[in-house]
C-alpha cells in the first residue's frame, strides 16, 4: 500500500510569490491533515478535513493561506503571497477516521527568500 | 487545550545503551502515537498506543491513560536510532486534532 505522497519535496520562492503544495493521502483514508513544522519544533495543525469538509481550520492564516480537498481525496494547500516567515516544512497526513492512526508524508520544505 | 510535554529534550547515548523517553499529557486522550523523525525529516510511525503496552523489536511503549503519561523504551540503541522522537495525542474532548509535543532529540554515538 502506498503511503502519503506529497509534492514538491523542496520549493524555493521569492517573497510575495504564490506557492502550492499537493498531497495524495493513503487510499481509503477519510481524514486528511496539513501541518506546519518550524525548525526545532513539533508539527502544528493548520487544517483538518473529514472527507471534503474542513472541520478544523482555526489555525490556518486565512488572509494568505487556503486549502481544498476536492472529491475527498487529494488536497492542495496554497500560500499567496508568501512571506519570509512562511519558510518551514509543510506536512500532510491521513488517517482512516478521526482518532485512528495517522500517517505522514515526507513533507515539503519551503524556503522563502 | 491539552498540553503535551516530553522529556528529556535532548539525550546523548553510546551505542548499545538503553533509554526511556517520557510523554506527559494534561487531559484524557483518544489517541496517542509515537513517531521518529529521521534526519531527512520523515515522520515514521512507531506506535499507536492510547493505552496498554506494545513491543516492536528493540522498541516498546507503555501508556498509562489514567495517570496521563506514556513511555517509549529503546533498548540496545543503534546509530540509526538518532533523530527526534515525538509523542502526539488527540484529546478526548477535541476529537481528531493530533497535538504534538516538542520532541526528544536523541543522538546515538558509535
Amino acid at each position: 500500500e502506498a503511503g502519503v505522497v506529497q509534492s514538491p519535496r523542496y520549493k524555493i520562492i521569492e517573497k510575495k510569490q504564490p506557492v502550492a503544495f499537493w498531497c495524495n493521502p493513503i487510499s481509503g483514508h477519510n481524514t486528511l491533515y496539513w501541518y506546519l513544522q518550524n525548525l526545532g519544533q513539533g508539527p502544528e495543525l493548520l487544517i483538518r478535513y473529514e472527507n471534503e469538509e474542513a472541520v478544523d481550520d482555526s489555525q490556518l492564516p486565512k488572509d494568505r493561506f487556503s486549502a481544498e480537498r476536492l472529491k475527498g481525496v487529494d488536497s492542495t494547500l496554497k500560500i499567496q503571497p508568501a512571506e519570509l516567515g512562511d519558510s518551514a516544512v509543510y506536512l500532510c497526513a491521513s488517517s482512516r477516521w478521526r482518532d485512528t492512526e495517522a500517517f505522514f508524508g515526507q513533507g515539503t520544505r519551503l524556503t522563502v527568500v | 487545550g491539552i498540553q503535551v510535554e516530553q522529556s528529556p529534550p535532548d539525550l546523548i547515548l553510546q551505542e548499545g545503551a538503553n533509554s526511556t523517553l517520557r510523554c506527559n499529557f494534561s487531559d484524557s486522550v483518544n489517541n496517542l502515537q509515537w513517531f521518529h523523525q529521521n534526519p531527512w525529516g520523515q515522520l515514521i510511525n512507531l506506535f499507536y498506543i492510547p493505552s496498554g503496552t506494545k513491543q516492536n523489536g528493540r522498541l516498546s511503549a507503555t501508556t498509562v491513560a489514567t495517570e496521563r503519561y506514556s513511555l517509549l523504551y529503546i533498548s540496545s540503541s543503534q546509530t540509526t536510532d538518532s533523530g527526534v522522537y515525538f509523542c502526539a495525542v488527540v484529546a478526548a474532548n477535541q476529537g481528531g486534532k493530533l497535538i504534538f509535543g516538542q520532541g526528544t532529540e536523541l543522538s546515538v554515538k558509535p
